[in-house]
């Protein structure tokens, strides 16, 4: 299996964009998590889904941030409009039921919004 | 914020000598993890110790629990300079649904 993909690897934009973040999990996994690691804050969970439902959305920062979970292979986290304060790493991870406590993560994206 | 302290926050060491990373937490847990993230990738998980086990192994590591201090430390004996990476607890508490809390992370330098 590739693991959990994720796209892109890299994004610069300019304050005011959209951005969508992607996220390709392992095939078979229930669960997909969304978090954002910067320096001051370390690792958050964003929002987590089972089954494609979204479980827990507490962690979302505020209501520019959206993620959805369209069918068992593929998510998406957008930010519309993205501001500076948004720069940091985007994670996906997934698990699967039976062993849910592992997470795989995927490499991240790179956020810089100038 | 029930994020739980990760200590030291970098630990420097050489080659061949272990390596002792030490969490707490704050409540009653499922399960406490350790992950190893290296440098500008993703998070790997090592090993999960379940909240009525005191001790495991897995290769060079050891984990230990003690629930009656809400603490763990992760062990790396014989350190290599590929265990350079940064290393952080994540645990899974009663009430949060099976997610996980991550701490800020030790950042551990083996050098050669």
């Amino acid at each position: 299996d590739a693991g959990v993909i994720q796209s892109p690897r890299h994004e610069v934009t300019e304050m005011g964009q959209e951005v969508t973040l992607r996220c390709k999990p392992i095939s078979g996994h229930d669960y997909l998590f969304w978090y954002r690691q910067t320096m001051m804050r370390g690792l958050e969970l964003l929002i987590y889904f089972n089954n494609n439902v979204p479980i827990d959305d507490s962690g979302m920062p505020e209501d520019r941030f959206s993620a959805k979970m369209p069918n068992a292979s593929f998510s998406t986290l957008k930010i519309q409009p993205s501001e500076p304060r948004d720069s940091a790493v985007y994670f996906c991870a997934s698990s699967l039921f039976s062993d849910q406590e592992t997470q795989y993560f995927g490499p991240g994206t790179r956020l810089l919004v100038l | 914020s029930q994020q739980g302290e990760e200590d030291p926050q970098a630990l420097s060491i050489q080659e061949g000598e272990n390596a002792t990373m030490n969490c707490s937490y704050k409540t009653s847990i499922n399960n406490l993890q350790w992950y190893r993230q290296n440098s500008g990738r993703g998070l790997v998980h090592l090993i999960l110790i379940r909240s009525n086990e005191r001790e495991k192994h897995s290769g060079r590591l050891r984990v230990t629990l003690d629930t009656s201090k809400k603490s763990s430390s992760l062990l790396i004996t014989a350190s290599r300079a590929a265990d350079t990476a940064s290393y952080f607890c994540a645990t899974d508490y009663y009430n949060q649904g099976g997610k996980l809390i991550f701490g800020q992370g030790t950042e551990l330098s083996v050098k050669p």
